[in-house]
């Protein structure tokens, strides 16, 4: 069956460093990706689509790449600020009209 | 700015009642979906529908079903509560006719607490 693996231990970094999460997937190719945000208590915000043909794609100070060699999907944010610790959900299309989520990876930027 | 509203923020209901969550959105999205949230087991699609009394079933959609009268709501039922199925539920919209994000977006959820 289908399987997505994000970092289920919560990422401690320091303000302006650069976080990186890591997204794993099994036993499909999905022919996009895309990153959520979630905050406590709210709902997912969308932040960012990379479709299968893509490497890479950029947004701000956002960077998501897309190996579909390794089956896998990094999710870069450089110059990390407090404002953006969150559950970051990486959600690989799984059918027409569906997404398949991941647990999550919560991002803690310490001042 | 597009609006998907749920119904209650927080419920508590007893074992064996019957379930009413109801989402509106207002971009006249053709999908909506419902989940639910689970710690460590994230967001797992319960139901979905991609048009007016159309439905299909997500990976979990037992002792759930789904109602889609009207383009704009999409209810979700739990028949007869049961402790199991206290959860977080949020419900989603979006478009396919949005080609550069097919982004899906999310109500602020219902914290289900059955007992």
């Amino acid at each position: 069956s289908q399987k997505i693996e994000q970092n289920s231990e919560a990422l401690n970094i320091q303000e302006g460093k650069t976080a990186t999460l890591t997204c794993n997937y099994t036993n499909y190719s999905p022919a996009y990706l895309q990153w959520y945000r979630q905050d406590p208590g709210r709902g997912p915000v969308f932040l960012l689509l990379i479709r299968e043909n893509e490497k890479e794609k950029r947004k701000e100070r956002l960077k998501v790449t897309f190996d579909t060699t390794l089956k896998q999907s990094l999710f870069h944010i450089t110059a990390s600020q407090p404002a953006d610790s969150a559950t970051y959900l990486c959600a690989p299309r799984g059918g027409y009209n569906k997404l398949i989520f991941g647990a999550g990876t919560r991002l803690a930027v310490h001042p | 700015d597009v609006k998907v509203t749920q119904s209650s923020r927080y419920l508590v209901k007893r074992t064996g009642e019957k379930v009413f969550l109801e989402c509106v959105q207002d971009m006249d999205h053709e999908n909506m979906f419902w989940y639910r949230q689970d710690p460590g087991l994230g967001l797992r699609l319960i139901y979905f529908s991609y048009d007016v009394k159309m439905k299909e079933k997500g990976d979990i959609p037992e002792g759930y079903s789904v109602s889609r009268e009207k383009k704009e709501r999409f209810s979700l039922i739990l028949e007869s509560a049961s402790t199991n199925q206290t959860s977080m539920y949020l419900c989603a919209s979006g478009s396919n006719r949005d080609r550069d994000s097919y982004e899906q977006y999310f109500g602020p959820g219902t914290r289900l607490t059955v007992t």
